[in-house]
């Protein structure tokens, strides 16, 4: 069965500093890879996602992943934190084929220091 | 504006008592799923709808039923047999149609029972 580790269970990062949360999957083929964000009592908003390409993808609010095959990774990560960067952050692995399901990992919550 | 609406945002209730969480969309999308949230543990996967009229059990569907009557309406009971019921209960939608696996996400309902 497919898996999701985010190593990180809690990241404290001063504002200004970088940002890289860590996601490991366990699959046999090349998954569809997604990062999501949630504030505190919301729901999930997608940050940004690969599927195929171009193995550096950017996305929204100035982040950006790199899937790296040969560790089964995919590391989001943010030159420059921001004090609204504050969140929980979850990684999470598409299961082609198989109802479209999403196995997510347990997350990493980010506190920013001002 | 599309989305998901899920309501009400904050639900309690005793023990002993059904209770159904609603979630509608206005995506155009076939496919939905129920999560359940708790602290430390990431999204499991309650159910999930690929097409109307049909649903499949997720990871942890023991004590809780769904239907899907209509494209857009996917609700969830939890039922008296739903031994640990208080969480956070989060809706999501994708179209599995056009390739797409991402995922769109409700604001959620946090359920309480006592």
């Amino acid at each position: 069965a497919q898996s999701v580790t985010q190593p990180d269970i809690h990241i404290t990062v001063s504002e200004g500093a970088s940002l890289e949360l860590r996601c490991n999957y366990s699959y046999g083929a090349t998954p569809y890879l997604f990062w999501y964000v949630q504030s505190p009592g919301q729901g999930l908003q997608l940050l940004l996602k690969y599927f195929s390409g171009d193995t550096l993808v950017q996305g929204i609010k100035g982040f950006e992943a790199e899937f790296k095959r040969s560790q089964s990774s995919f590391n989001l990560r943010k030159p420059s934190v921001h004090w609204s960067d504050a969140a929980e952050y979850f990684c999470a692995v598409a299961l082609t084929g198989g109802g479209n399901k999403l196995t997510f990992g347990t997350g990493t919550q980010l506190k920013v220091e001002l | 504006d599309g989305g998901i609406t899920q309501s009400p945002k904050y639900l309690f209730r005793k023990e002993g008592q059904n209770v159904t969480l609603s979630c509608e969309q206005n995506l155009n999308h076939d496919a939905m799923y129920w999560y359940r949230q708790d602290p430390g543990q990431g999204l499991r996967l309650i159910y999930y709808s690929q097409i109307v009229n049909d649903f499949q059990k997720g990871d942890i569907a023991e004590g809780y039923s769904v239907s899907r009557e209509k494209k857009e309406s996917f609700p969830l009971t939890v039922t008296s047999a739903q031994k640990n019921p208080t969480a956070f209960y989060l809706c999501a939608s994708s179209s599995p149609g056009t390739g797409s696996y991402e995922q769109y996400f409700g604001p959620g309902t946090r359920l309480t029972v006592t």
